[in-house]
Parts: C-alpha cells; sequence; structure tokens
C-alpha cells in the first residue's frame, strides 16, 4: 500500500499565481517530510524539508505547512514562475537507523508564461 | 564539489539480458541508496550501503537484483536476467553518515527492457 498519497498528478498555473501540492500519510512514526524538485533529464534536488515540531516553514517563494493531527503537508509555490514548472516529489522519512525516503507518486506542474 | 554520477544515462536491453548500472556518490558520502521509479508511479527504495554493508535491501524486487559497493566507494547495481518490468529509471543517491536524511540525487538511468 502507498503510505505517501499525493495530490494532484498534474498542475497548471498562471504565472504569478500559488501552486499547492498536498501530501498525506499514515505513519506517525514519520518526522520527517523533505519536498523535492526535479527538472526533466536531471535527478530530484532536495527543495525544503520539515518536522512535525512546526505548523510552517517558509524559503523564499516555498513554504511547506504541516498538519499533524490530519497527518498532511503541502507545498505552497508564491508567485509561481515558468522557471518552476517541474515534477514535485513529497517524501517522508522515520528517525530509525537506515532513514530511507518513502515517496508520493509525483506532481507535474506547468507554470505558463 | 562534484554530484551524484550514474552511469549510463540510458539502456536498452532485451529481456533475458544482464544490466549493470554504477554509481558514484558524493566524495565523503558514506550513505548509499537506489531508488526506482516505474513510469508515472513513486520513486520506491530499492536498498542502503553504509560504507561497503548493504544496512537493508528491503526494497529489492527479487533475487535477480544484485548491488555492491567495494571500499565503500562507487556502487553497481546488475540485473540479470532482465525482465520486462525492471523497466524504470534507477536513482542514486548519497549523504554524509551523520546527516542520511539530507539526500542528494543522480540524474538517474533509464533501463528500457524490450
Amino acid at each position: 500500500q502507498q503510505q505517501v498519497k499525493q495530490s494532484p498528478q498534474s498542475l497548471i498555473v498562471q504565472k504569478g499565481g500559488i501552486s499547492i501540492i498536498n501530501c498525506a500519510y499514515e505513519n506517525t512514526a514519520f518526522d520527517y517530510f523533505p519536498w523535492y524538485q526535479q527538472f526533466p533529464g536531471k535527478g530530484p534536488a532536495l527543495l525544503i524539508a520539515i518536522r512535525p515540531d512546526v505548523s510552517e516553514k517558509k524559503e523564499g517563494r516555498f513554504t511547506i505547512s504541516f498538519n499533524k493531527s490530519a497527518k498532511q503537508f503541502s507545498l505552497h509555490i508564491m508567485d509561481s514562475q515558468p522557471g518552476d514548472s517541474a515534477t514535485y516529489f513529497c517524501a517522508a522519512s522515520m528517525n530509525t537507523g537506515f532513514q530511507k525516503l518513502v515517496f508520493g507518486t509525483g506532481t507535474r506542474l506547468l507554470v505558463s508564461p | 564539489e562534484a554530484g551524484v554520477t550514474q552511469f549510463p544515462s540510458h539502456s536498452v536491453i532485451e529481456k533475458g539480458q544482464t544490466v549493470t548500472l554504477r554509481c558514484d556518490p558524493i566524495s565523503g558520502h558514506d550513505n548509499l541508496y537506489w531508488y526506482r521509479r516505474v513510469m508515472g508511479k513513486e520513486i520506491k527504495f530499492l536498498l542502503h550501503f553504509v560504507k561497503e554493508s548493504k544496512q537493508d535491501e528491503s526494497g529489492m524486487p527479487n533475487n535477480r537484483f544484485l548491488a555492491e559497493r567495494t571500499g565503500g566507494t562507487y556502487s553497481t547495481l546488475k540485473v540479470q536476467p532482465a525482465e520486462l518490468e525492471d523497466s524504470g529509471v534507477y536513482f542514486c543517491a548519497s549523504s554524509p553518515l551523520l546527516a542520511a536524511r539530507e539526500q542528494y540525487f543522480g540524474p538517474g538511468t533509464r533501463l528500457t527492457v524490450t
């Protein structure tokens, strides 16, 4: 079963708009939630990450909102730009020895000029 | 600082053949992970090395997959014999020993089995 569910599968946003991607998880042992950005032909690159002791983390135009009780977290991209067009993956990991990442299925974001 | 590199970038093989993928992690990174993304699905964990030791092989699909990391530097992932369902993009990631979660990914190897 999929441990991290991501939506939507694809998203089209106009330049200057807000892009919102949502993820939900089941395993309460997860305690680290990163977002990765992937451009065509490149590997996923760490964009921003949050731990469950905070409800929001902001880095530039990118913000993660975290709702521990609902077991949900989301990525908000403010003032979206065409250069933000990429595939975004949410992920989660546990603070046990191995710390492997469990990924969502990805969201293809297209920001139209 | 050089990033994670993977070779080849693409590989097309026939069912039943053997393929070996290579990953060179960032220098000094003791953690090395292999992941795979089958088209349209999530990126799935395959296995994890710390230095030359396999720490977690729980994601390996079956015994047709063999991973090695000789000397704790580069790693290889061999698929023998390849099946159609092995097609996908294979990613390698590395991270420092004490910051395992900060994983840096390579560009991936796209494997197509026909």
